[in-house]
């Protein structure tokens, strides 16, 4: 069983580039989320949708964009990318009122 | 507002017992949760309280208390492998959000 698995695990970009990185689970939850972890720091949210054709803004949306066309993908957008973005992405998983599930990380550095 | 708060860093010798506080002021709740981190690896989860009381689940027991916005993760018989940042996470109302405090970075020395 797969559980979640995120693509590309690591990437560099340069300033004003854009790229997806993908997400897909296998669980079939509901509710899939975008978080991103700044060096020693805890997970902030990007985005999260609660199911397929519906989603919302996290904490820290500006910059980003999702779409879920169906229950298994739920992907993240960059346009223009800009120094502040270096982070690491995890993209989770969730039954209602389950506990999350998370996928290995996505590590990308914009220069 | 959002809210919760652990301390940074904690040490512990290898065989002793361990407490992880945790407060937290959110808008909502519906749980708490402890999740705990491997440098350079995805979170996993260890245990979730939405009631009250104690929690026991093998070495790990988490611990809390609403009225007090005040959760606890308590760790036995400490192995190295326990050496991780363990997170605070705490679901709103609706059951969709998850909230996650900064972390505490535990290190097991010999």
């Amino acid at each position: 069983n797969a559980g979640v698995t995120q693509t590309p695990k690591f990437r560099i970009l340069k300033i004003g580039q854009s790229m997806t990185l993908q997400c897909t689970q296998d669980m079939n939850h509901n509710y899939m989320y975008w978080y991103r972890q700044d060096p020693g720091m805890g997970l902030k949210l990007i985005y999260y949708s609660v199911g397929a054709g519906i989603t919302d803004k996290g904490e820290v949306p500006n910059g980003y964009n999702v779409s879920r066309s169906t229950t298994e993908d739920f992907p993240l957008r960059l346009e223009l990318a800009a120094p502040s973005q270096t982070s690491v992405y995890f993209c989770a998983s969730s039954y209602i009122a389950g506990e999350l599930f998370f996928g290995e990380g996505s590590r990308l550095t914009v220069l | 507002g959002q809210n919760i708060d652990q301390p940074t860093e904690m040490t512990a010798t290898e065989g002793a017992i361990v407490q992880i506080n945790c407060t937290y002021q959110t808008s909502g709740f519906n749980g708490l949760f402890w999740y705990q981190q491997h440098a350079g690896e995805a979170p996993t989860f260890l245990s979730y309280n939405v009631l009250d009381g104690l929690e026991e689940k093998g070495r790990f027991s988490s611990f809390l208390s609403r009225s007090k916005g005040y959760s606890y993760l308590l760790l036995k018989e400490l192995q190295m492998k326990d050496s991780a940042s363990y997170l605070c996470a705490v679901r709103d109302n609706y059951g969709q959000n998850f909230v996650f405090g900064p972390g505490t970075r535990l290190s097991v020395l010999p």
